[in-house]
């Protein structure tokens, strides 16, 4: 069965601080993974992820996938308020055409 | 705003019950696909419809029915609700067939059953 394990489950820091959210996952049929940010409602695309080793990058966040080790971890770098969010991982089962999604980190900072 | 509408936002209802619950997806988009956000599953793919046709199925009990429509827009219809189907409902859509990782959520509806 597909899974995505995501730690930790809850994250709280300071302002400013470096935060580093860990996803792996066991999935037939890999075809990409994907970061979503869920702040009050719905989730909103971060990164897609397809080879490994290649970082992508969006301003103070990046991620990376490692298909050997079958994990991505997503960094968040100078840590702001509006950074406090639920961040989710999901897997891309090609041949299911469905997303498989981790539990989900709860990411709060604090001023 | 993703351009995902999803109606209604809130939903109080009994257990037993039946409810439906719309979505409409963003212009030009044929792909529609529910899932089921609970405290303690995380969010769960549901089913997913392509132009009116069911493309793939997920976590769907039997009690939920979904369809998509002409004009595209997407109904899920839960019946014989229990306690334990309480969750936040979100629909999204993509333009293509496969483009699972081209997904915008709608704002999803709460629904909550006493």
């Amino acid at each position: 069965e597909d899974k995505v394990v995501q730690s930790p489950l809850s994250l709280v820091v300071h302002e400013g601080d470096t935060v580093t959210l860990n996803c792996s996952y066991e999935v037939t049929n890999f075809r990409s993974l994907l970061w979503y940010k869920q702040e009050k409602k719905a989730p909103t695309f971060l990164f897609m992820l397809t080879s490994s080793g290649i970082e992508k990058k969006s301003g103070r966040l990046s991620s990376i996938l490692d298909k050997k080790e079958l994990f991505s971890i997503l960094n968040i770098t100078a840590t702001q308020t509006g950074d406090s969010a639920v961040y989710l991982c999901a897997v891309d089962n090609q041949g299911a055409q469905k997303l498989v999604f981790g539990q989900g980190t709860r990411l709060t900072i604090n001023p | 705003d993703s351009g995902v509408t999803q109606t209604p936002k809130h939903l109080i209802t009994a257990t037993g019950q039946r409810v439906t619950l719309r979505c409409s997806p963003r212009s030009g988009d044929l792909s529609v696909y529910w899932y089921q956000q609970s405290l303690d599953q995380g969010l769960q793919f549901l089913i997913q419809y392509y132009n009116g046709e069911e493309r793939a199925k997920g976590n769907i009990l039997e009690r939920f029915s979904a369809q998509q429509f002409p004009d595209l827009h997407s109904e899920l219809n839960l019946s014989s609700l229990e306690l334990g189907d309480s969750a936040l409902y979100f629909c999204a859509s993509s333009v293509g067939v496969a483009s699972t990782y081209e997904q915008y959520f709608g704002p999803g509806t709460r629904l909550t059953v006493t």
